[in-house]
Order: structure tokens, then sequence, then C-alpha cells
């Protein structure tokens, strides 16, 4: 099966970081655009940042820019999002999603994984 | 930066109504718009692509169209597992954007 397992949530106090990882199988990791997807408790979903198969382009949300940094490790098939100087703001449900193969980043996500929790609070 | 609208923002459906969602982006987007499903904790589930095109395993009940500004998701005839909230998404550049969500309730 094609999937994607997220893991690395918890609780942080702001100022603090805290590192999400991605897990790929079912399919070839290196030939595929990876994103970063939230969403705040009872709110829609917030693009967070795409990285692109050689990671030579990444690309990020204002809010997130300069504190979240994606990276992957195609022979681990892994994608991370190290977060540093969190904010409450930044709660939210985290997920994976595998984006389009090939050299263009337009296209879908598909799958996604079930998400991880992270909680900003003192 | 697009603008992905959506609306409504909810609506009360009986199973067996026909339901339309729709989305207005600014600037046009092309035809990179997508739609997800998402049921309360679970993640989103991929049903249209490219503005029209059906998941593979997605029922044909659901269906996706429009084009430059507008685009439309359609439910034709609504199933009990259908009752969930609804997202565009435009993956046309960055930020690649969301709608803020529709949700189908039981009327």
């Amino acid at each position: 099966d094609v999937q994607v397992v997220e893991s690395g949530g918890g609780l942080v106090q702001p100022g603090g970081s805290l590192r999400l990882s991605c897990e790929a199988s079912g399919f070839t990791f290196a030939t595929h655009w990876m994103n970063w997807v939230r969403q705040a408790p009872g709110k829609g979903l917030e693009w967070v940042a795409t990285i692109k198969q050689d990671a030579s382009e990444e690309y990020y949300v204002d809010s997130v820019k300069g504190r979240f940094t994606i990276s992957r490790d195609n022979a681990k098939n892994t994608l991370d999002l190290q977060m540093n100087s969190l904010r409450p703001e930044d709660t939210a449900v985290y997920y994976c999603a595998r984006g389009p193969g090939g050299y263009s980043y337009e296209g879908y996500y598909d799958p996604w994984g079930q998400g991880t929790l992270v909680t900003v609070s003192s | 930066d697009i603008q992905m609208t959506q609306s409504p923002s909810s609506l009360s459906a009986s199973v067996g109504d026909r339901v339309t969602i729709t989305c207005r982006a600014s600037p046009s987007p092309k035809n990179f718009v997508n739609w997800y499903q998402q049921k309360p904790g679970e993640a989103p589930k991929l049903l249209v692509y490219g503005a029209s095109s059906l998941q593979r395993g997605v029922p044909s009940r659901f269906s996706g169209s429009g084009s430059g500004t507008d685009f439309t998701l359609t439910i034709s005839g609504l199933q009990p597992g259908d009752f969930a909230t609804y997202y565009c998404q435009q993956t046309y550049t960055f930020p690649q954007t969301f709608g803020q969500g529709t949700k189908v309730g039981v009327k």
C-alpha cells in the first residue's frame, strides 16, 4: 500500500523546537514532491511547506519562513520538518502528504498521513 | 497569492439530495484545482484533481467542474458517508492555498 506515516508531535513550550518526521512506503519516494499541511484545532487546512524531489527547491508559507525547515532523505524514504521558535499559533495537527511525481509541483496531494499533533503551550 | 473562496461555509442536506459546493479563485489557478473530503478525526481524502478528474476509487456521484476562476464540486445523490467537510485547493502557484471548507451536515 502507498502510505505516509508521521511522528514526532508533542507538547512544547513557546520558543522551543520540535522535529517532525514522515516515513513513506509503497512508492518511489525519490520521484515525488512532498508536502506538509497543518490544521489548527477546529480550523481549516493550511499549506506549510513543499520540497522538490532532489531537495533543490523548498517553499514555505510566510508565517513559518525563517523558523521551519523542510528536508528529505531519499535513501531512507523520510521527510522531516524542523520547527524552531515555536509559537502558540503553530498548535495544529501536522499532515505529511505526497505530491506529484515529475518536474512540476502542479498536481494533487495523495495520500495523506494520519497527522501528528503539535501543541505549543506553557 | 491566489485566494480560494469557498461557499457556502456550511449546508444542511438529506440523503439523496444533490449538493453543490463552489470555489472562486482570484486570480485564476488555471485548472490546477483539487477537492478533498475530510471526516472528523481523519486525514483529508482526495476526491477530484485537475478540476474535473475523479480520483480512482471515488464514487461516480462525485464530480468536479469549472475553469478559469469558478470551480464546483457536485455530489449527485448524497449518501450517509458523505456528511463531512470539503475543501478546494489550488496548486498552480505557491503558497498552495486551500478554501476555508464547507461542512455538509444532516438536515
